[in-house]
């Protein structure tokens, strides 16, 4: 099945840093989003994108598909980013996620 | 509207007992999955209902983990004769449909602590 690999495990920022999160998939997907847990354990979505680039606001993301990996950008960095940002990837037929392991944020101010 | 919810929000149980977990996923959608949360495994896949069957149960770790979901809605998670290693964060996810790959919307967990 599709291994999920992200990088940094760990990255402390000082507050208005930016940053690049980095999440590796070993086969083709049909699924990928991205998740920020926060301190209460909630996953809160924040992309959906097997392809392609989006933004929202302070946050954007890329997936290459055909080079098997997607990127997180976080610019100017705040305090409330801090959290635990996951990564997960699908193919298939029946939207089964598998996450990679995490990268840790936390942002100082 | 409103989200995914799961109750309980926290159980906790004695080594060999029997608990239900509960699963209200986003109304009108058809997709729903289960996954845990736990230190030493990070978030496991359990079982994924379209509707009410599940076509995808491979992640469920023993036979003493079932689930079923009735009306296309409300999902039961139930492990029998829990054990300690059972302890974790049960995640609950729904989808509109998976006719395609699609967002899933993550409720906030049942934390599950087996003394």
């Amino acid at each position: 099945g599709i291994q999920v690999e992200q990088s940094p495990p760990d990255l402390i920022l000082q507050e208005g840093a930016n940053s690049t999160l980095r999440c590796n998939f070993s086969d083709s997907v049909n699924n990928l989003q991205w998740f920020h847990q926060n301190p209460w354990g909630q996953l809160i979505n924040l992309f959906y994108i097997p392809s392609g680039t989006k933004q929202n606001g302070r946050l954007s993301a890329t997936t290459v598909a055909t080079e098997r990996y997607s990127l997180l950008y976080i610019s100017s960095s705040q305090t409330t980013d801090s959290g635990v940002y996951f990564c997960a990837a699908g193919s298939g037929n029946t939207g089964k996620l598998i996450f990679g392991q995490g990268t840790t944020l936390q942002v100082k101010p | 509207g409103a989200g995914v919810s799961q109750s309980p929000s926290n159980k906790v149980t004695e080594k060999g007992k029997d608990v239900e977990l509960r699963c209200d996923p986003i109304s009108g959608h058809t997709a729903l999955y289960w996954y845990r949360q736990s230190l030493g495994q990070g978030l496991e896949f359990l079982i994924y209902f379209q509707g009410n069957s599940a076509p995808d149960k491979s992640g469920l770790p023993s036979d003493r983990f079932s689930a079923e979901r009735t009306g296309g809605s409300v999902s039961t998670l139930t492990i029998q004769r829990t054990q300690q290693e059972d302890s974790a964060v049960y995640l609950c996810a729904s989808s509109v449909s998976r006719v395609r790959s699609e967002t899933q919307y993550f409720g906030p967990g049942t934390r599950l602590l087996v003394l």
